[in-house]
């Protein structure tokens, strides 16, 4: 079993710059989180998929983020354009489908891409 | 979610037993406990969850008491690589994690 495989590790970009971040969810898994870390806010959830449709993205902060997740395999991560105040470690997470039936399933997470907006 | 709420810190010797203790005193009957750790540079990494019954598995016990509103984590035999941010979340099955500040277990040689 891979993981969750996220790409690129690190990236360094402008400010102005469109970033876009991939994740590889894990195998059968319906489920897809993006995360944001910074030392201020800790780990905040920004949008989930079920079965590739985006089912709450509340924690997206503005219109400058979009994601998307066009099959189960796949799934990105965009910022245009990007700020200096976007700079954090952005993690996915996978897990079977979520809200089926009364067992939890937990997620799993990459490792994350460290993003730094300069 | 419920909130929890956990020690920002804790020190254990290596070879003991690390005791992580979390309070969820309002938790709904349907939101699970679940402990995830956070080595750094790392993505956290999921230990153990549960309902209402004691857990254990290959990493870690959860004791939940009988009014659900707390639980301790067990790290049976703490080496130095459990060093780590330890999270306590409590989550309906639906939800996505929500993350608090965690306790900065430090595994003292």
């Amino acid at each position: 079993d891979a993981g969750v495989i996220q790409s690129p590790r690190h990236e360094v970009t402008e400010m102005g710059q469109e970033v876009t971040l991939r994740c590889k969810p894990i195998s059968g898994h319906n489920s897809l989180f993006w995360y944001r870390q910074t030392m201020m806010r800790g780990l905040e959830l920004l949008i989930y998929f079920n079965n590739n449709v985006p089912i709450d993205d509340s924690g997206m902060p503005e219109d400058r983020f979009s994601a998307k997740m066009p099959n189960a395999s796949f799934s990105t991560l965009k910022i245009q354009p990007s700020e200096p105040r976007d700079s954090a470690v952005y993690f996915c997470a996978s897990s079977p489908l979520q809200g089926q039936g009364p067992m939890s399933s937990p997620l799993h997470f990459g490792n994350g891409t460290r993003l730094t907006v300069t | 979610d419920a909130k929890t709420t956990q020690p920002p810190s804790m020190d254990c010797a290596e070879g003991r037993a690390a005791n992580l203790p979390c309070n969820h005193s309002t938790i709904s009957g349907n939101e699970y406990v679940y402990w995830y750790r956070q080595i750094h540079s790392q993505g956290p990494q999921y230990i153990i969850h549960g309902l209402k019954n004691n857990e254990t598995n290959e990493m870690a016990s959860l004791i939940i008491t009988e009014d659900r509103k707390s639980s301790t984590l067990i790290l049976p035999h703490a080496t130095l690589r459990d060093t780590a941010v330890y999270y306590c979340i409590v989550r309906v099955a639906a939800d996505g994690l929500t993350f608090g500040k965690g306790t900065h277990l430090i595994i003292q040689p």
